[in-house]
Order: C-alpha cells, then sequence, then structure tokens
C-alpha cells in the first residue's frame, strides 16, 4: 500500500537557521512527488514538485528538495528561514490516488 | 478568476442530518477531487473525478457520495452525518490527471462539526 511518512510533527527554528523536513514514501507506480505548504488561514499551495530528471528540484521562496532513490526520500530544505515560513509542510505522492503525509508544523522564532 | 471555490466555510450538523458540500472551479481543469483534514494525519482522498462524467473512491470513501456535475462542478455529499465525519474538506482541481499537469489548486475548506 502507497504511503508517505514525515517524521518531524513540529519543527522550531530561530529566523536564519537551515531547515530541512523527511519524507519517505512507499508507492508502487511511477514516482510523483511533491511538497505542499499551508500558511495560517490559508489553503494548501505548491512548493515544488518531482516528476523525472535532476532529483534536485528547486521550487518557490527559496525551498528546494532531492528526491533520492535508493532512501525512498524527498527531503525538503531551506537554507535560511524566515519568520514567513512559519506553516504547515505537507509532503505527497501519486498521481489522481495522491497521498499526502501527516503534515510538519514549522515554527519560525524572529 | 476565483480558483477552487468551496460553500459553505463552516457548517455544523447534528448526528443523521445530510448535507452537499460544494465545489467550483474556473480553471477549466478536467480532474477535481475531495479530500478530508484531520489533526496528525494530513490529507486523506476521499473521491476523485478524472474527468467530466467519471468518479472514483479515493482513501477513505465511506460515509460520502459524490456528483460531478459538470465540468466546473464537483459536490460531496453527507447523507447521514456522523461525528466522525467531523473534519476539514478540502476541494482541488488539476488540469489532467496525469504528470507534469497534475499539480493540485485547492479551495479555501469546509469547516465542518458534527454533534
Amino acid at each position: 500500500a502507497q504511503s508517505v511518512s514525515q517524521h518531524n510533527h513540529h519543527v522550531i527554528l530561530s529566523e536564519a537557521a537551515s531547515l530541512e523536513l523527511g519524507c519517505n514514501y512507499s508507492y508502487g507506480g511511477t514516482v510523483n512527488l511533491f511538497w505542499y505548504v499551508q500558511y495560517p488561514g490559508q489553503h494548501l499551495q505548491l512548493l515544488l514538485k518531482y516528476f523525472s530528471g535532476d532529483p534536485l528540484v528547486k521550487g518557490i521562496k527559496g525551498f528546494e528538495a532531492e528526491f533520492i532513490k535508493s532512501k525512498f526520500s524527498f527531503n525538503l530544505r531551506k537554507p535560511s528561514v524566515q519568520w514567513s515560513d512559519t506553516a504547515e509542510y505537507f509532503c505527497a505522492v501519486g498521481n489522481n490516488d495522491m497521498r499526502f503525509g501527516a503534515g510538519t508544523r514549522l515554527t519560525v522564532k524572529p | 478568476n476565483a480558483g477552487v471555490t468551496q460553500t459553505p466555510k463552516f457548517q455544523v450538523l447534528k448526528t443523521g442530518q445530510s448535507m452537499t458540500l460544494q465545489c467550483a472551479q474556473d480553471m477549466n481543469h478536467n480532474s477535481m477531487y475531495w479530500y478530508r483534514q484531520d489533526p496528525g494525519m494530513g490529507l486523506r482522498l476521499i473521491y476523485y473525478s478524472a474527468s467530466e462524467g467519471t468518479t472514483d473512491k479515493g482513501e477513505v470513501p465511506n460515509g460520502y457520495n459524490v456528483s460531478r456535475l459538470n465540468k466546473r462542478e464537483f459536490s460531496l455529499r453527507l447523507e447521514s452525518a456522523a461525528p466522525s465525519q467531523t473534519s476539514v474538506y478540502f476541494c482541488a482541481s488539476s488540469e489532467y490527471e496525469v504528470p507534469p499537469y497534475n499539480e493540485q489548486f485547492f479551495g479555501p475548506g469546509t469547516r465542518l462539526t458534527v454533534l
């Protein structure tokens, strides 16, 4: 059965700290991977996606993620977080049958 | 261009009542989806419609029905609401069901409480 695991439930960082959020997946088909973000009071929006090609993908707002096939991972990174990055982050895998992780709440302290 | 819209924003029901959540998109997308979001569980797919005239079950379809009314609209119906259906419901759409066009665009959500 396909599934997505996000091991960090709540991460608290100070501004300018580096961020890495873990995502591991189990999926039987062609892997299409996504990171979505949900800012407080807003709906989900896409940060970045991976379908094929370069396993290091860059998204909006300075985020990037690396697909490591051998580790079934798609971790999200940002070198220097800002207070405005405070949000919940969801990893997802699939096509129509999209599976989302439980989410990681990121709090950035000013 | 409003994107994906959902009505209502909030709803309180009593156990056993029925209701329909409405979703519409103005992006001319082919595929539409209904999710529920519960604390600590992320989003779980209830039903989806890959194209007008088709619907398929997702991960948690029990207790729900859907109707793809036309290309723009996809409704979710709770026939007999139960407290376990208390959740935030999100509708989403995508241009097609296959990559690279399957990025999903989400609506603002409906917060449903069943007493």
